[in-house]
């Protein structure tokens, strides 16, 4: 079946870890996404990549950071510099990105705690 | 940067009835989106309704798009418990390419049995 797989599902971390959420898609599409979502409230976009080796900034990049060194893997590392991580992370994909961006595909989530 | 403002916050209904959420946004868009979310999962796309676009089906679904108002909302129809989920608007670029969607804060639907 053709999806977004995100891994590991829940995931606690110590305070001063750096961790990597996975994100891999089989439906050969060009743009990827990563955004976290806190308790009652809507997305935030954290970065996107419309190709291959680029990704830019969204609106809270800091303490994030990213690699698209393949079109199907779009990881997320969470670095100790995230003040406040425990969040609900998304990732998605399209077709494609830019003003043409249609559907998203979403997987099923990363829950980081922070202990 | 939050676009979309969605309008109830939170909306409780018995199963049958109808259910209307409203999205409002603030500057110009290519498409606007609706997305599905039940709780502890990942957002399933519903419907997308681009700027020249004013009215859009999907089953028991509706979508009305007013770009003069910047507004958009959507009627869930015969409303079932199977719709008890939170839904939230998305907004497409309008210019530039930025390659960004912005969604709003959602609408928690509650669809009692």
């Amino acid at each position: 079946d053709g999806g977004i797989t995100q891994s590991p599902k829940y995931l606690f971390r110590k305070e001063g870890q750096n961790v990597t959420l996975s994100c891999e898609q089989n439906l050969n599409h060009d743009a990827m996404y990563w955004y976290r979502q806190d308790p009652g409230q809507g997305l935030r976009l954290i970065y996107y990549s419309q190709i291959v080796n680029d990704f830019q900034k969204g609106d809270i990049a800091e303490g994030y950071s990213v690699s698209r060194e393949k079109k199907e893997s779009f990881p997320l590392t969470v670095t100790s510099a995230q003040k406040n991580p425990t969040a609900f992370y998304l990732c998605a994909s399209s077709v494609a990105g830019g003003t043409n961006t249609g559907e998203l595909f979403f997987g099923e989530g990363s829950r980081l705690t922070v202990l | 940067s939050q676009q979309g403002e969605e309008d109830p916050q939170a909306l409780s209904i018995q199963e049958g009835e109808n259910a209307t959420m409203n999205c409002s946004y603030k500057t110009s868009i290519n498409n606007l989106q609706w997305y599905r979310q039940n709780s502890g999962r990942g957002l399933v796309h519903l419907i997308l309704i681009r700027s020249n676009e004013r009215e859009k089906h999907s089953g028991r679904l509706r979508v009305t798009l007013d770009t003069s108002k910047k507004s958009s909302s959507l009627l869930i129809t015969a409303s079932r418990a199977a719709d008890t989920a939170s839904y939230f608007c998305a907004t497409g670029p309008g210019s530039g390419n930025t390659g960004k969607l912005i969604f709003g804060q959602g609408t928690t639907l509650q669809v009692k049995p």
